[in-house]
């Protein structure tokens, strides 16, 4: 089945700690995007991909860092430059930029020690 | 910022029409309106897009005024799996990002 997954479903960070958030999809989409979403407020974005080995920062890309080596991959590395991680994290992906339809996956929360 | 403005929330009766208003007075002509939802702790599921003509799916249908100033999606028959945040988000072809609101939490009573 084609899809976009995240793991974990939960992770807990320690002050301090660097955490990889992972993003997988076989849609064969070359766009990815990171969301950040707080309790009772929208998604905010944090980086998007359109492209293997390009990248660029959203609205809130302080403290955190992604890599796209593959197309099917965009880790999400929250640093300790973040010093409010505590949310839900979305990865989604799409053909490509302009109007394409975005695909969620299921979402991580991370929380923090 | 959101180009676009939605109700906080909404009720809706089940097996009723739910009809989800959505603002974008600032519009332009070659921006599509799109509506996601989310249900609790799950990612948004697209719904429906449109330009300028009315549009249906096996989900929704997707109406948009004349001047595109306002659209309104319509879920025909509301079941309490429909209970969600309902983003309506205006896309440009030259946009590479999208930018959610915060928009609206809807609700269906049974």
């Amino acid at each position: 089945d084609g899809g976009i997954t995240q793991s974990p479903k939960y992770l807990f960070r320690k002050e301090g700690q660097n955490v990889t958030l992972s993003c997988e999809q076989n849609l064969n989409h070359d766009a990815m995007y990171w969301y950040r979403q707080d309790p009772g407020q929208g998604l905010r974005l944090i980086y998007y991909s359109q492209i293997v080995n390009d990248f660029q920062k959203g609205d809130i890309a302080e403290g955190y860092s992604v890599s796209r080596e593959k197309k099917e991959s965009f880790p999400l590395t929250v640093t300790s430059a973040q010093k409010n991680p505590t949310a839900f994290y979305l990865c989604a992906s799409s053909f490509g930029r302009n109007q394409e339809t975005q695909y969620f996956g299921p979402g991580t929360r991370l929380l923090v020690l | 910022d959101a180009k676009t403005t939605q109700p906080p929330s909404m009720d809706c009766a089940e097996g009723r029409a739910a009809n989800l208003p959505c603002n974008h007075s600032t519009i332009s002509g070659n921006e599509y309106v799109y509506w996601y939802r989310q249900i609790h702790s799950q990612g948004p599921q697209y719904i429906i897009h449109g330009l300028k003509n009315n549009e249906t799916n096996e989900m929704a249908s997707l109406i948009i005024t004349e001047d595109r100033k306002s659209s309104t999606l319509i879920l025909p028959h509301a079941t309490l799996r429909d209970t969600a945040v309902y983003y309506c988000i205006v896309i440009g072809w030259r946009d590479d990002k999208i930018i959610f609101g915060k928009g609206t939490r809807l609700h269906i009573l049974p």
